[in-house]
């Protein structure tokens, strides 16, 4: 089945932790990005990826690494998470980075930030 | 930033009746998407609308993309329960679609 993991779905950790947040999708996509979500504020970009060891900043970066060493996964990294991350996180994947390409989405990864 | 703006942000109807939902910007974009999400689960892609003045229908669903590509509503007709969702444009910048502008949404409710 094509589709786009994020592990975990749920997670609680406390300030300064540094967390990763997984991404994996199985349908040989080039084009892979990170949103957040926030009540209020709609999806926020924050880093995406035209292709392996390609990546560049959305709307929202600060706080946050990625890296794409292949193809198939796109790992979040929060290197010491702040409270004002807490949200709902959406890593999304499509084939290509062109026009009108479709982006699909992971299910969700909400984190809580104490 | 390229910002849009989708109203309204709540709307609760009755089963059967009809609804529009807006999306207005004051920039021009190459490519209008919309998405359905669904509690728990990220956005799903129901059409892409490319060409100005152009109309997309989805069995009850109509789509349309203003002529000068800065608007876009999508009208359901006869809404079901099975509509209730979170409704979300998304405007593609530049030529590619890889950097979406997402508006933040109108809660839809049908109520049987």
């Amino acid at each position: 089945e094509a589709q786009v993991t994020q592990n975990p779905r749920y997670l609680i950790t406390v300030t300064g932790k540094k967390l990763t947040v997984t991404c994996s999708q199985n349908m040989n996509h080039e084009y892979m990005s990170w949103y957040r979500q926030d009540p209020g504020l709609g999806l926020r970009q924050i880093y995406y990826s035209m292709n392996v060891e390609v990546t560049d900043k959305g709307d929202v970066p600060e706080g946050y690494k990625v890296s794409r060493k292949e193809k198939r996964n796109f790992p979040l990294i929060l290197e010491s998470p702040s409270p004002n991350q807490t949200s709902l996180y959406f890593c999304a994947s499509s084939f290509r980075a062109s026009f009108g390409e479709t982006q699909y989405f992971g299910p969700g990864t909400r984190l809580l930030v104490l | 930033t390229q910002l849009l703006e989708q109203s309204p942000q709540f709307l609760s109807i009755q089963e059967g009746e009809n609804l529009t939902v807006y999306c207005n910007s004051s920039s021009v974009f190459s490519s209008l998407q919309w998405y359905r999400q669904e509690p728990g689960e990220g956005p799903v892609l129901l059409v892409t609308v490319v060409t100005g003045g152009e109309v997309k229908k989805l069995k009850r669903l109509t789509f349309q993309f203003g002529d000068a590509r800065k608007d876009s509503s999508l009208h359901i007709t006869a809404a079901q329960p099975g509509d209730t969702g979170l409704y979300l444009c998304a405007g593609a910048r530049g030529a590619g679609s890889y950097q979406l502008t997402f508006g933040k949404g109108t809660k839809l409710s049908v109520i049987p």
